[in-house]
């Protein structure tokens, strides 16, 4: 199965709360997880990865959590502002294989 | 800088007209895609090439076409047998044969059918 399942859809956060979003895979070959940002009208652009080997993965105010063994990774978002609003999609792949893209989470991040 | 090129940034589309929406990148890439992105909606992948003169469909690849004659570019033609063209396009590219490197996308074209 090469599906990459992501939620939720849409989530609303106040500014300076903790963005979560989730994304699961079934695929146990694939050994690299990327999450990109996406501003409206614009491509999107990597914003962090991680590989399976690591359970954790930190850059600034965004994290990634990987559990191996749920076949489950996330991106928390701390201390999230208004410019972090934004579409998010989480992907994974192996090897040469193209990359396999969640359906993507609008984030909203409120005063 | 290096990077991908989408032109032009809006396009507009009469019924039954063919169009062709241009993608180049400078980036040395070997592999070269096209989404389609709807309103709301994630990235569906159109058609892919990880090589010249070779490509693949992607899960909606009815009603477009490519060509790939040069590594640098990897134009999009949405036919007149695309029914409902309307929606954001988007190339990206990656490098073949150093997995797990991601890709780089354009800026995009948003074709609408007037």
């Amino acid at each position: 199965q090469q599906q990459v399942k992501q939620s939720p859809q849409s989530l609303i956060v106040q500014k300076g709360g903790i963005s979560i979003i989730n994304c699961a895979y079934e695929n146990t070959a694939f050994d690299y997880f990327p999450w990109y940002q996406q501003f409206p009208g614009k491509g999107p652009a990597l914003l962090i990865a991680i590989r399976p080997d690591v359970s954790e993965k930190k850059e600034g105010r965004f994290t990634i959590s990987f559990n191996k063994s749920a076949k489950q990774f996330s991106l928390h978002i701390m201390d999230s502002q208004p410019g972090d609003s934004a579409t998010y999609f989480c992907a994974a792949n192996f090897g040469n294989e193209k990359l396999t893209f969640g359906t993507g989470t609008r984030l909203t991040i409120i005063p | 800088d290096g990077g991908i090129t989408q032109s032009p940034k809006y396009l507009f589309r009469k019924e039954g007209q063919n169009v062709t929406l241009s993608c180049e990148q400078n980036l040395n890439h070997d592999a070269m895609y096209w989404y389609r992105q709807d309103p709301g909606q994630g990235l569906r992948l159109i058609y892919y090439s990880q090589i010249v003169n070779d490509f693949q469909k992607g899960d909606i690849a009815e009603g477009y076409s490519v060509s790939r004659e040069k590594k640098e570019s990897f134009p999009l033609t949405v036919t007149s047998a695309q029914k409902n063209p309307t929606a954001f396009y988007l190339c990206a590219s990656s490098i073949v044969g150093r997995s797990n490197y991601g890709y780089t996308f354009g800026s995009g074209t948003r074709l609408t059918v007037v």
